[in-house]
């Protein structure tokens, strides 16, 4: 089973901050998603990226795929408390066929 | 509106008392699959069913049982449900390899 590791684990920075979550593993990722959850909700998700160096944007969020497929980042500019949430990762890898592969989840909180 | 279902949204049962939470989807999604959140382990997916009649074993499928007679219902059946199955568990669907929806989640406390 592939595992995804994200770091850091819990993040609480001030509005206005920027961040940025890392997703890696030792495998090559088929494609990968990022998700945001948030209290009492399901994971929706915010981005596929699935060619290697590819680069995203969602507003003020940024989302990168290593060259290799195998780590990807997050990077939020200005956060705002909206933005407070879990952000998962999720990929397929490789040969994996349908399995979905989560990883552990960064939490991050932004005050006021 | 496009959506996934899932009852109840919170559970208390007892150790061994049979429960089965309901999921229904209304986007004629093919692949459906039941996930199980807890602290530090993330989302660990339980059973999958890639089409109506054809289901398979997640990562952690010890406990649970599912069905797949409609396309739009993917139940969750619990027999003799433990303690350690207390847990937060989403159903989710999906069109194709890429996009996934879930549900809002289902609270389940076994004491």
């Amino acid at each position: 089973t592939q595992l995804l590791e994200q770091s850091p684990q819990f993040l609480s920075i001030q509005e206005g901050e920027n961040l940025t979550v890392y997703c890696n593993s030792s495998s090559v990722f088929s494609s990968l998603q990022w998700y945001r959850q948030e209290p009492g909700e399901g994971p929706v998700l915010l981005v596929t990226v699935v060619t290697g160096g590819e680069v995203k944007k969602l507003k003020r969020l940024t989302f990168q795929f290593g060259d290799a497929r195998k780590d990807s980042s997050l990077h939020i500019t200005a956060a705002q408390p909206g933005d407070t949430g879990l952000y998962l990762c999720a990929s397929r890898t490789e040969g994996g066929g349908n399995k979905l592969t989560f990883g552990t989840g960064t939490q991050l909180k932004v005050e006021l | 509106e496009a959506q996934v279902t899932q009852n109840p949204r919170y559970l208390i049962t007892v150790t061994g008392k049979k429960l089965t939470v309901t999921c229904s989807q209304n986007m004629n999604h093919e692949y459906m699959s039941w996930y199980r959140q807890d602290p530090g382990l993330g989302l660990r997916q339980i059973y999958y069913s890639m089409n109506v009649e054809v289901t398979d074993k997640g990562d952690v499928p010890e406990g649970y049982k599912v069905s797949r007679k409609e396309k739009r219902n993917f139940p969750l059946i619990l027999e003799s449900p433990s303690p350690n199955q207390t847990s937060l568990y989403f159903c989710a669907s999906r069109p194709n390899r890429v996009e996934q929806y879930f549900g809002p989640g289902t609270r389940l406390t076994v004491t």
